[in-house]
């Protein structure tokens, strides 16, 4: 089984729209991430957290919100979704290890397109 | 600013050929990270790099790091076809979070 599950795993939405994304994980992680990943481009960080009662804002977390619902499971909402938010979505999970490293662990992505 | 570059950015080799990608980065960092990314997939860790001097092989693929240069390369050994993939290289931010600096990628393309 994944340790790191996404859902759904591709979405066709209207613009306007609220769009929710899922992630969910088995790997027992404190640290969870939301990527977004643009055709030929990185990845760019949305949102983090690092506990149930810690979130924390990425370097483009305009029109986007998230919600930490316990220790597994981190999702990702756009309000009012935008064309220009079509992209591929990641969640992953990191645990620091000793010394402290941050190897971040990957689910499969979400495939997103805003028409 | 902060920054992490790659290079090249795009590669295209023949198999059985030797080639390097760079990672060049900005911060004090000595953590570094390689993923592959197949097309349209998700990201896998290949290696974790924690300290300068460090070198991992898996393979044909060779990571090492040098802290003092800010430099990690990537090397393949007799390309094959199956690694084919674009390439991510990653450092730990500066702060305690420990937030991870991405590269642009390097895509690779081994042809038979």
């Amino acid at each position: 089984d994944a340790d790191v599950t996404q859902t759904p795993r591709n979405r066709i939405t209207k613009t306007g729209k609220r769009i929710m994304l899922e992630c969910s994980q088995t790997k027992g992680h404190d640290r969870m991430y939301w990527y977004r990943q643009d055709p030929g481009l990185g990845l760019r960080l949305i949102y983090y957290s690092f506990d149930v009662k810690d979130i924390n804002k990425g370097e483009i977390s305009d029109g986007y919100s998230v919600s930490r619902q316990a220790q597994a499971k981190f999702s990702l909402s756009l309000e009012s979704a935008i064309p220009n938010q079509t992209a591929l979505y990641f969640c992953a999970t990191s645990d620091l290890g000793l010394p402290p490293y941050n190897e971040q662990f990957f689910g499969p992505g979400t495939r997103l397109t805003v028409l | 600013e902060l920054k992490v570059e790659q290079n090249p950015l795009f590669l295209s080799m023949q198999e059985g050929k030797n080639y390097t990608i760079y990672c060049n980065y900005s911060t004090t960092s000595d953590r570094l990270y390689w993923y592959r990314q197949d097309p349209g997939k998700s990201l896998e860790s290949l290696f974790v790099l924690l300290s300068n001097g460090a070198v991992k092989q898996e393979g044909r693929l060779m990571a090492s790091l040098d802290t003092k240069a800010r430099l990690s390369t990537l090397h393949i050994t007799a390309a094959v076809h199956d690694l084919s993939a674009t390439y991510f290289c990653a450092v730990d931010g500066p702060d305690s979070n420990y937030q991870l600096i991405w590269g642009a990628g390097t895509k690779l393309i081994i042809k038979p």
